[in-house]
Parts: structure tokens; sequence; C-alpha cells
């Protein structure tokens, strides 16, 4: 199994900073990796697939990197409705054991 | 754009089976392009992926929970199901159905339904 590490656990940003997450795997996914916001009680939301393209609706201010086993996702300049709990999820097994990391939480500071 | 509605018992009791039932809407199973799953998410934890079904029938499941887990669909109703057997207190989660576009490599999920609490409770 592909495990997924992500750092920091929590992440104190005020608004308008910018904010800087990082997703490593445990051995390389080529650019097999997705990222997802999830707001308290709601679903995950799709932000970013293929490492590096923003999916349907997802403002610029929200970028990805990376390739292999290192990656990071960069939110520009952080709106109130940015604070929310980031996951990253490697997709690049064959059969597929599709493995999340454990989440940064993006905070007010 | 998909829309998905999971449905199902809210409390299973232990060693039973529990059953979810996700309704797709916004586009047809059988028309192919996605492939459907579900995925949960332990009560303050991160996610894990259960599995996934195409609408043929083809199915692919962690290997972790295989043992337990049966995922079906029925296009007819444009649905598709998910049966772990034998839970536990363990399998309490909040339980998500999501979709996976039909892509060179497969494997993000781009819609996901709201998603809906399991309790596994005598």
């Amino acid at each position: 199994e592909i495990v997924m590490t992500q750092s920091p656990a929590t992440l104190s940003v005020s608004p308008g900073e910018r904010a800087t997450l990082s997703c490593r795997a445990s051995q390389s996914v080529s650019s097999n990796l997705a990222w997802y916001q999830q707001k308290p009680g709601q679903a995950p939301r799709l932000l970013i697939y293929g490492a590096s393209t923003r999916a349907t609706g997802i403002p610029a201010r929200f970028s990805g990197s990376g390739s292999g086993t290192e990656f990071t996702l960069t939110i520009s300049s952080l709106q109130s409705e940015d604070f929310a709990v980031y996951y990253c999820q490697q997709y690049n097994n064959w059969p597929p054991r599709l493995t999340f990391g454990g989440g940064t939480k993006v905070e007010i500071k | 754009q998909v829309q998905l509605q999971e449905s199902g018992p809210g409390l299973v009791k232990p060693s039973q089976t529990l059953s979810l039932t996700c309704t797709v809407s916004g586009g047809s199973i059988s028309s192919g392009g996605y492939y459907w799953s579900w995925i949960r998410q332990h009560p303050g934890k991160g996610l894990e992926w259960i599995g996934y079904i195409y609408y043929s029938g083809s199915t692919y499941y962690n290997p972790s929970l295989k043992s337990r887990v049966t995922i079906s669909v029925d296009t007819s109703k444009n649905q598709f199901s998910l049966k772990l057997s034998s839970v536990t207190a363990a399998d309490t989660a909040v339980y998500y159905c999501a979709s996976l576009p039909e892509m060179a490599t497969i494997g993000y999920f781009d819609y996901w339904g709201q998603g809906t609490l399991v309790t596994v409770s005598s």
C-alpha cells in the first residue's frame, strides 16, 4: 500500500496570506495525485487532479505542483471560505488501491 | 452535472450486514464514462476507499475490506449499492458514494454524495 503523509497537520494562516500544504508518497505515484477540500459536515470537494489540473469551477488561487513522491498545494491568497481540511489522494496503483493522506487543517490565525 | 444521494439504515447491529444504496441523477450509469465508488470516513478521521464498480459489473475493492465487501449496480434504477458484512463498531463511519471519471488513469473522485452516518451498535 502506498502511504500518503501530509504536513503540517495544522496550518494557521491569516486571510490574504499564502498557504503551502505538502503531501509525500511512500513511493512514486507519478502525477496521479488529487487534492480535496472538506468543510465541517460536508463531503470532500475535488480541487486538483493529475497533480496540477484544477477541477471545474475551482478558483485560480488554488494550484498544485509536484510529481513522483513530493507534492504541494498552494493557496495564493486565503479567503474566508478556504479555511477547511485538505486531503491528498494517490491513484497510481494497478490493481487499484486508492489511498488518502491524513489531512491538513487550515485554520484562521 | 452528476448528483449522488446515499440512502440506507443509520443504525446496524454488530455482526450484521450494512447495506447502502446510492442513487445517481444527472447522468445514466449505463452510459459509461464513470466508475462508481464508496468511500468512508471514521468520525473525526481521514478517508478510506472501499471499492468501485463499472456499469458492466466489474468491481475493484480495497484489499483490507475485500473479504466483507460487495458492490453491485442496478442500471435499471440508476443505482449502485454497498454491502459490508460482519460489521463491528470499527465500521461506524460516514459513508460516501462518489464518481470517478473514466480517464487514462482511473482514480480521482469528481462528484460526491452528501454522506450518510452509519453507526454500528446493539
